[in-house]
C-alpha cells in the first residue's frame, strides 16, 4: 500500500536549536516528493520538490534531502517565524496528479 | 507569480442553501484541483480537472458539484450540505495533470455549515 509517514507529530524547539523532520514513504516508482509549509487557516505553501535519491535542495534555513525510503527536512537555527505545520507528499503511481500526504509535523519555535 | 485566488475566504451556509466556491489562476496551468481539509489533518483530494475535463472524482457525494468553465477558472457548487462538511476547501493548480508537476495552493475557503 502506498503511504507516507511523518515524524515527529509535533516538535518544540528553542530559537537557534537545529533539528530535522522525517518523511518515510512506500510507493512504487517515486515520481516526486514534495514539501509544503502550512500556517493555520491558510493553504499549503510549496517549499521543495525532490525527484531522485541523493538530491538536496536548500532555501534559507531549510534543507531537504531524499533517499530511496525517506526524506528529511533539516532546519538550521530556526526562528519563531518558522513555526508552522510541514507537510510531505508523494505523487501516486498512477501519475494522475494525485498527491499522497503525510499527517504533517507541527513545529513550534520559541524565542 | 504562483498565485491561486479563492473566493470567498469565509462562507457560512444553512443545510438548505446553494452556494459556490470560486478559484482562479493565471499561470497558464492546465490542471486544477479541489481539496477538503479538516482541522489537524492533511488535505484530502476531491476532484481533478485536466485540460478542462474531469479526470478524477474521489467518490465525493453529489452535493458537491465541480465545474471548470475554462482553463483559468474552477468552481465548486454546494447544495444541501451537512454540518460534517464544514472544513477548509482548498484549490490548487499545476502545469498539467502529470504527477511530477508542482501543485500550487490557494489560501482556501473556510466553510461552516449550520
Amino acid at each position: 500500500e502506498d503511504q507516507v509517514t511523518q515524524s515527529p507529530e509535533a516538535l518544540r524547539l528553542q530559537e537557534g536549536e537545529s533539528s530535522s523532520l522525517n518523511c518515510s514513504y512506500t510507493v512504487s516508482g517515486l515520481r516526486g516528493l514534495f514539501w509544503y509549509r502550512q500556517d493555520p487557516g491558510k493553504g499549503p505553501e510549496f517549499l521543495f520538490t525532490l525527484y531522485s535519491a541523493g538530491e538536496e535542495k536548500e532555501k534559507e534555513r531549510l534543507k531537504a534531502t531524499l533517499t530511496k525510503k525517506e526524506s528529511f527536512l533539516h532546519i538550521t537555527a530556526p526562528k519563531p517565524e518558522d513555526s508552522a505545520t510541514y507537510l510531505c507528499a508523494v505523487q501516486a503511481p498512477s501519475n494522475t496528479g494525485k498527491l499522497i500526504f503525510g499527517q504533517g509535523t507541527t513545529l513550534q519555535v520559541k524565542p | 507569480d504562483t498565485e491561486v485566488t479563492q473566493t470567498p475566504k469565509h462562507l457560512v451556509m444553512g443545510m438548505t442553501n446553494k452556494k459556490s466556491l470560486k478559484c482562479e489562476q493565471h499561470m497558464g496551468h492546465r490542471a486544477m484541483y479541489w481539496y477538503k481539509q479538516k482541522a489537524k489533518k492533511p488535505p484530502e483530494l476531491m476532484f481533478v480537472y485536466s485540460y478542462e475535463k474531469l479526470s478524477i472524482n474521489e467518490s465525493v457525494p453529489s452535493r458537491f458539484s465541480p465545474e471548470c468553465p475554462n482553463s483559468s477558472l474552477l468552481n465548486l457548487h454546494l447544495h444541501a450540505l451537512q454540518p460534517e462538511d464544514s472544513a477548509l476547501y482548498l484549490c490548487a493548480s499545476s502545469q498539467d495533470g502529470q504527477g511530477s508537476n508542482i501543485q500550487y495552493f490557494g489560501a482556501g475557503t473556510r466553510l461552516s455549515v449550520l
